[in-house]
């Protein structure tokens, strides 16, 4: 079956850290990537998508993902992070012969000040 | 552009029971996909509709149900709650089907089944 693992559930960091959250997916073919973000008492938003072309995509806040596609790795990374940047941090991926999102189980970004 | 609604925004009710959940999408979305969320379950896909019909189901009993009016709101029903059924339900809409592009969420009804 398809599914997306997030290999840490909670990661814990000290401001300006370096972050990398790791997401692989089992599927061969086509997909699209997304990484969503949810704010304390906030909405899931979207904060990059790779659909195709440059393997290396950046998005809102100074996040940026890699698609290795031998790895069938998208890894969300931040250079520095910031205390706002305490959030839930889901991927998930759209193979191209499934008609559905697949989920990863999130992981849980604690930022220290 | 005002976002996704969801209605109620929580909800407590007894095993047995039954519960219908609202969901206004974007306006000009005509797809609708339902989640149910837990902790350290992630987001665990319901349905989808687009255009009153639906597109995709996923693997819930029977007791979840849906459908979608023709100006795109949607609502969940939940018949015979469960205690298992305490989750977040996040409704989400999107310009397309099938989950290949971003999905705009609302901010979930928290339902407590006692």
């Amino acid at each position: 079956a398809q599914s997306v693992s997030q290999h840490n559930h909670h990661v814990i960091l000290s401001e300006a850290a370096s972050l990398e959250l790791g997401c692989n997916y089992s599927y061969g073919g086509t997909v699209n990537l997304f990484w969503y973000v949810q704010y304390p008492g906030q909405h899931l938003q979207l904060l990059l998508k790779y659909f195709s072309g440059d393997p290396l995509v950046k998005g809102i806040k100074g996040f940026e993902a890699e698609f290795i596609k031998s790895k069938f790795s998208f890894n969300l990374r931040k250079p520095s992070v910031q205390w706002s940047d305490t959030a839930e941090y889901f991927c998930a991926v759209h193979p191209d012969s499934n008609y559905q999102l697949i989920w990863g189980a999130g992981t849980k970004l604690i930022i220290k000040p | 552009k005002a976002g996704v609604t969801q209605t109620p925004r929580y909800l407590i009710k007894t095993r047995g029971q039954q519960v219908t959940l609202s969901c206004s999408p974007i306006s000009g979305h005509r797809s609708v996909s339902w989640y149910q969320q837990t902790p350290g379950q992630g987001l665990q896909f319901l349905f989808e509709y687009f255009s009153e019909t639906q597109r995709n189901k996923g693997n819930f009993p029977g007791r979840f149900s849906g459908r979608q009016f023709s100006n795109s709101r949607s609502e969940m029903n939940v018949s015979t709650l469960e205690l298992g059924d305490s989750a977040l339900y996040l409704c989400a809409s999107s310009l397309v089907s099938g989950g290949g592009d971003e999905q705009f969420f609302g901010p979930g009804t928290r339902l407590t089944v006692l």
